[in-house]
């Protein structure tokens, strides 16, 4: 079982509010990511980090940022929720390595909904 | 254009069919997942590929290295298998994902 978790699991917040998605893990996992996922729709890359202090965008990062000053923790921030994101976020890590990084666990899911 | 295809997009089958759901993708890969997501859930792997065939259970899936193609089979399927199921790879450092297969097993 993955030991990957995701807080809060539903959320619903006015327009403009900012808010943190958290993200732990405790598998010691180098490589973590987030992903959004609209119903029926393909997980997009939102951010991922290799490491502590090592973050990048993925292909739609746009006004979103993240942290990694821990190993475990890699938090997902909005600075102004629009109804556009909407969505349900999806956290996951990996281990590095050939062949141990082929794997991959994913978080339970944060749906957030903007009104 | 998708790194990774999947087919059928949505699939009714009548409890006890036999299904197969298939997964086209067009990067190199070193492995490929089969997930599967059930409505409000996480995702979970089912299986992780590098070549050949695996089985678990009632659930069998297959990789074609050289055709990049992958197809997830359901022997007798059962409503419990409803479910959305996402044909993943790893390339390089990232993962890439099909749309997914939304799966509904009718009694």
């Amino acid at each position: 079982e993955a030991d990957i978790y995701q807080t809060p699991r539903y959320l619903v917040i006015g327009t403009g509010k900012k808010i943190t998605l958290e993200c732990s893990q405790t598998m010691g996992h180098d490589k973590m990511y987030w992903y959004q996922q609209d119903p029926g729709m393909e997980l997009h890359l939102i951010h991922y980090s290799y490491g502590v202090n090592s973050t990048e965008k993925g292909d739609l990062s746009s006004e979103s940022t993240v942290s990694r000053i821990r190993t475990e923790h890699f938090p997902l921030t909005l600075e102004s929720a629009r109804p556009s994101h909407t969505s349900q976020y999806l956290c996951a890590s990996s281990p590095t390595g050939d062949s141990a990084g082929n794997t991959i666990y994913f978080g339970e899911g944060s749906w957030l909904t903007v009104v | 254009k998708n790194e990774v295809e999947q087919s059928p997009q949505n699939l009714t089958a009548q409890e006890g069919e036999f299904i197969t759901i298939n997964c086209s993708y067009s990067v190199g890969i070193s492995a490929l997942h089969w997930l599967q997501q059930h409505p409000g859930g996480g995702i979970v792997s089912l299986f992780m590929l590098s070549s050949g065939k695996k089985k678990h259970g009632r659930l069998i899936a297959t990789i074609n290295i050289q055709e990049k193609h992958s197809s997830l089979h359901i022997t007798a399927s059962h409503p419990r298998d409803s479910a959305v199921y996402i044909c993943a790879v790893r390339s390089g450092n990232q993962f890439y994902f099909g749309t997914g297969t939304s799966l509904t097993v009718i009694p």
